[in-house]
């Protein structure tokens, strides 16, 4: 079992829907990311979050620390939406590294149909 | 500054060949991470250097794969005697010395092993 997983996998979704990802991790975090990765390879980080709800134009992310869960919304998603969206915790422990590195989801595909 | 600059983005080379890339961080940012993305699947941490100080490496970092950050800025990843099991995007990000802060992500060198 993977410490970060993400559902679903793959998303498409009609332009103008709600769209909801959803990460699970079961390790001890500091603080959460959400990341959005283009078919050219870069990334972008969108959040970064350790309590609550963040808003940012049409994306909202919130994370439940008892629960160990994290959500990404996109309100009245369109085409350019399309990307991979991983989520990534940064661990307070030093697994897979020190000094809180980040240990990532596989990503969930989302195309955004016009 | 424009952020995390990667170098070259596509690199093509034979098997058995030596490649190096290379990352140059966001300038003052002391925190330097390398990862490695294959396909369909999330990043996997490789190494991290806090200025020019290799702290940890990831199993998967095999003898053939050697990364340095000489004066504490940028950093170089090289591959020895390359497998086709070594292509993948290799990712550098950057971070401050702050424990609980965003990384930021280059473009990535997609390394293709012919």
């Amino acid at each position: 079992k993977n410490e970060v997983e993400q559902s679903p996998q793959n998303l498409t979704a009609q332009e103008g829907e709600f769209i909801t990802i959803n990460c699970s991790y079961s390790v001890g975090i500091s603080a959460l990311h959400w990341l959005q990765q283009h078919p050219g390879g870069g990334i972008v980080s969108l959040f970064m979050l350790s309590s609550g709800k963040k808003k940012h134009g049409r994306l909202i992310a919130t994370i439940n620390i008892q629960e160990k869960h994290s959500s990404l919304h996109i309100t009245a998603s369109h085409p350019r939406d399309s990307a991979v969206y991983i989520c990534a915790v940064r661990s307070t422990g030093s697994y897979g590294g020190s000094q809180g590195n980040l240990i990532f989801g596989k990503g969930t595909k989302l195309s955004v149909k016009p | 500054d424009t952020g995390v600059s990667q170098d070259p983005r596509h690199k093509i080379t034979k098997r058995g060949q030596n490649v190096t890339f290379r990352c140059d961080p966001i300038s003052e940012h002391n925190r330097l991470y390398w990862y490695r993305q294959t396909l369909g699947q999330g990043p996997e941490f490789l190494t991290y250097f806090q200025n020019e100080a290799q702290l940890e490496k990831s199993r998967l970092l095999s003898d053939r794969f050697s990364a340095e950050r000489p004066k504490g800025s940028f950093s170089t990843l090289e591959i020895q005697r390359t497998e086709q099991g070594d292509s993948a995007m290799y990712l550098c990000a950057s971070s401050s010395r702050l424990s609980n802060t965003e990384a930021f992500f280059g473009q990535g060198t997609r390394l293709t092993v012919v």
